[in-house]
């Protein structure tokens, strides 16, 4: 039963599009998180909502709009795509502000072309 | 503000032989330290995590890692590799208070030879 789960795995799509990638935890824990890893394989966190209340946005352009319905569900949505945005997309949880690590996802590889 | 710092890029080993990966970090205060590891096409897994006690912490897969004050370190050691650690590293650093936002360091990717 996977603990973080994220759909899709792969996402490849066109200059211009909107997607969205969905993220949902069975942990019970009431933060989530969004993080951008780039092609160096460098980790950057965009969002974190707890309780569906967003308390972190670290300067991401407004093309990306995260959402969360419930403590469960945390999902990313991605306006007018651009090359840049080609990245691997991983969603984690914590309890709290996750003094005992972040659970990730397996990430979502998103291509832009 | 925060910061981590992985000073090797790439590390290869021979398989059975010890392993320390270096992690330096930047925080004004007492920091929690965390080493993920992420095999190929998946995502990061805990290793393991240091908050306060006792400097030198157990995690899984026969890893330690010890914290050093003194020198802003947090390395993680294996006493004998295994092929299947071959694996990109992380370091992570979070504020002790308040909401944390792990800030990572840029990785170590392990190669393990036979």
């Amino acid at each position: 039963d996977t603990a973080v789960s994220q759909t899709p795995k792969y996402l490849v799509t066109q200059m211009g599009n909107d997607k969205s990638i969905k993220c949902e935890q069975n942990l019970g824990h009431d933060t989530m998180y969004w993080y951008k890893q780039d092609s160096k394989k460098f980790l950057k966190i965009m969002f974190s909502y707890n309780n569906k209340e967003l308390i972190i946005n670290e300067t991401v352009p407004n093309r990306f709009s995260p959402k969360s319905p419930d403590k469960a569900h945390l999902n990313l949505h991605i306006n007018s795509l651009e090359l840049g945005d080609s990245a691997v997309y991983f969603c984690a949880s914590s309890q709290g502000p996750g003094g005992d690590g972040y659970t990730f996802g397996s990430g979502t590889r998103l291509t832009v072309v | 503000a925060q910061s981590v710092t992985q000073p090797d890029i790439h590390i290869t080993v021979s398989e059975g032989a010890s392993l320390e990966l270096r992690c330096n970090y930047s925080y004004g205060a007492t920091p929690y330290l965390f080493w993920y590891v992420q095999s190929p096409g998946q995502g990061l897994q805990l290793l393991l995590k240091y908050f306060s006690g006792d400097t030198l912490v157990q995690g899984i897969k026969g890893f330690e890692a010890e914290f050093k004050r003194s020198q802003s370190s947090f390395n993680l050691r294996k006493p004998s590799v295994h092929w299947s650690d071959a694996a990109e590293y992380f370091c992570a650093v979070g504020n002790s208070g308040g909401y944390n936002k792990l800030i990572f360091g840029a990785g170590t990717r392990l190669a393990v030879h036979p």
